[in-house]
């Protein structure tokens, strides 16, 4: 059983940029969610993906958004980056919404110039 | 103020010492997960707790979730290096939400050997 990958693992980008980050959910998994966590603080709930739509968001701008393939797997991008965008984004994915608990990846550490 | 706060922020306890750390929440709780994560990388599950009075364990840690359903600790005992982290507690506060997770900020755990 597989866990939760996300790629790429470091990123630099600069001010004004897009990005796109990826996250392959764990096996059996049908629900993905995403996390962003700022320097010393708790992660902060983005969105959540269910069967390819969207079922959640956070206190989080348009110029954040998401897709889910048939497969589970998910992607995060975000539009004209910012400064206060660098943080480390976590994936995290789940059965039925997270009733049986979350599996987190490693995350990916984004740091915008 | 967070809806979700942890105490302390930050602990340094002598190895083989037994420790707390708590989460308190303005809200019900509807299920209440604990975390470790490693500076910079990804969380590691440690435990859900669902039912107010729930209790689990293993290996060395514990975690409870208050008869009201506002309140889980943490307590590990005998620490061990290993055991040094960040502790982050994440919580359901609405019913019927499995889509969003709120964190508390964490506490911050070193052990000295």
């Amino acid at each position: 059983e597989t866990g939760v990958t996300q790629s790429p693992t470091h990123l630099i980008k600069t001010r004004g940029q897009q990005v796109t980050l990826r996250c392959s959910s764990q096996s059996g998994h049908n629900t993905v969610s995403w996390y962003q966590q700022a320097l010393g603080q708790g992660p902060q709930f983005i969105f959540q993906y269910y069967r390819e739509e969207e079922n959640g968001r956070g206190n989080f701008p348009p110029r954040f958004s998401g897709l889910q393939f048939p497969n589970y797997s998910s992607e995060l991008n975000v539009n004209a980056l910012e400064l206060d965008d660098s943080a480390l984004y976590l994936c995290a994915s789940s059965w039925t919404g997270g009733l049986y608990g979350y599996t987190f990846g490693s995350g990916t550490r984004l740091t915008v110039v | 103020s967070q809806e979700l706060e942890q105490s302390p922020q930050s602990l340094i306890v002598q190895e083989g010492k037994n420790l707390t750390i708590n989460c308190t929440s303005s809200k019900t709780l509807y299920g209440l997960y604990w975390y470790k994560q490693k500076y910079g990388e990804g969380l590691i599950f440690l435990m859900m707790l669902q039912k107010g009075g729930e209790e689990k364990s293993h290996e060395k840690i514990t975690a409870k979730l208050d008869e009201k359903k506002q309140q889980s600790s943490l307590h590990i005992t005998a620490s061990q290096p290993s055991h040094a982290g960040i502790y982050l507690c994440g919580a359901v506060l609405l019913y019927n939400a499995g889509n969003m997770l709120t964190f508390g900020g964490g506490t911050r755990l070193m052990v000295k050997p």
